[in-house]
C-alpha cells in the first residue's frame, strides 16, 4: 500500500527540540517533492516547509524559518523535520505530504500525522 | 488569520447543492492554480480537487472546483452524508513563497 507514516511526536517542555519522521512505502520516494504541513487544535492547515527530491532545495514559512530544519534520506525512504526552540503556539498535529509531482503544490498523499505538544 | 478567506460553515439537506468560495489575492488565487482538500474529522486531508477543476482518481463527479479572478469556488452536488467534513483550499503564494490554506469550510448535512 502506498503510504506516508509520520513518528516522533509527543510533549515537549517550551524552548526544546524534537525530530519528526516520515516513512515512506511503495513509492518511489527519492523521485518526489516533499512537505510538513500542521494543524493546531481546532484550527486550518498550516504550510511549514518543503524539500525538493534531491534535498538540494528548501523552503520554509516565517513562522518556523530559523528554528525548524527540513531533511530527507532517500536511500531510506525517509523526510525529517528537527525543530528547535519550540513554543507553546507550535502545539499542533504534523502530517508529511507528498507533492503531486505536476508542479501546481497539490499534495496527493499524506500521512495520518503525528501530534507534538508544546507545554510545561 | 489565514491568507484565503472562506466562510466557516455551509449546510444542505441531503440532495441538495452547497458551495463553498475562497477568496485570495493577485499573489496567491489569481496567479496560481487552486487546490481543494477534504478533511473528515480526526483524519489526514485528501486531495479533492487540482489546478482549480481537475478530481483525481477515485473522487466522485458530484465534487467540482472552478476559479475567476481572485476567487476559487467548490461545489458539491447531490449532498451525500459522506460529505461531512471540513474542506480547505490552497494555492501557491508568490509573495509568501510557500503554499497557503484557507481557514476551513465545515460541510454540514443537515
Amino acid at each position: 500500500e502506498v503510504r506516508l507514516v509520520e513518528t516522533g511526536g509527543g510533549l515537549v517542555q517550551p524552548g526544546g527540540s524534537l525530530r519528526l519522521s516520515c516513512e515512506g512505502s511503495e513509492f518511489p520516494f527519492s523521485s518526489y517533492e516533499m512537505n510538513w504541513v500542521r494543524q493546531a487544535p481546532g484550527k486550518g492547515l498550516e504550510w511549514i516547509s518543503y524539500i525538493s527530491s534531491s534535498g538540494g532545495v528548501k523552503n520554509y514559512a516565517d513562522s518556523v524559518k530559523g528554528r525548524f530544519t527540513i531533511s530527507r534520506d532517500n536511500a531510506k525512504s525517509a523526510l525529517y523535520l528537527e525543530m528547535n526552540s519550540l513554543r507553546v503556539e507550535d502545539s499542533a498535529v504534523y502530517f508529511c505530504a507528498r507533492d503531486s509531482g505536476l508542479l501546481i503544490d497539490a499534495f496527493n498523499l499524506w500521512g495520518q500525522g503525528t501530534k507534538v505538544t508544546v507545554s510545561s | 488569520q489565514s491568507v484565503l478567506t472562506q466562510p466557516p460553515s455551509v449546510s444542505g439537506a441531503p440532495g441538495q447543492s452547497v458551495s463553498i468560495s475562497c477568496s485570495g489575492s493577485s499573489a496567491n488565487v489569481q496567479g496560481n492554480v487552486v487546490n481543494w482538500y477534504q478533511q473528515i474529522p480526526g483524519g489526514a486531508p485528501r486531495l479533492l480537487i487540482y489546478s482549480n477543476n481537475k478530481r483525481p482518481s477515485g473522487v466522485p463527479d458530484r465534487f467540482s472546483g472552478s476559479k475567476s479572478g481572485i476567487t476559487a469556488s467548490l461545489a458539491i452536488s447531490g449532498l451525500q452524508s459522506e460529505d461531512e467534513a471540513d474542506y480547505f483550499c490552497a494555492a501557491r503564494d508568490d509573495r509568501l513563497k510557500g503554499v497557503v490554506f484557507g481557514g476551513g469550510t465545515k460541510v454540514t448535512v443537515l
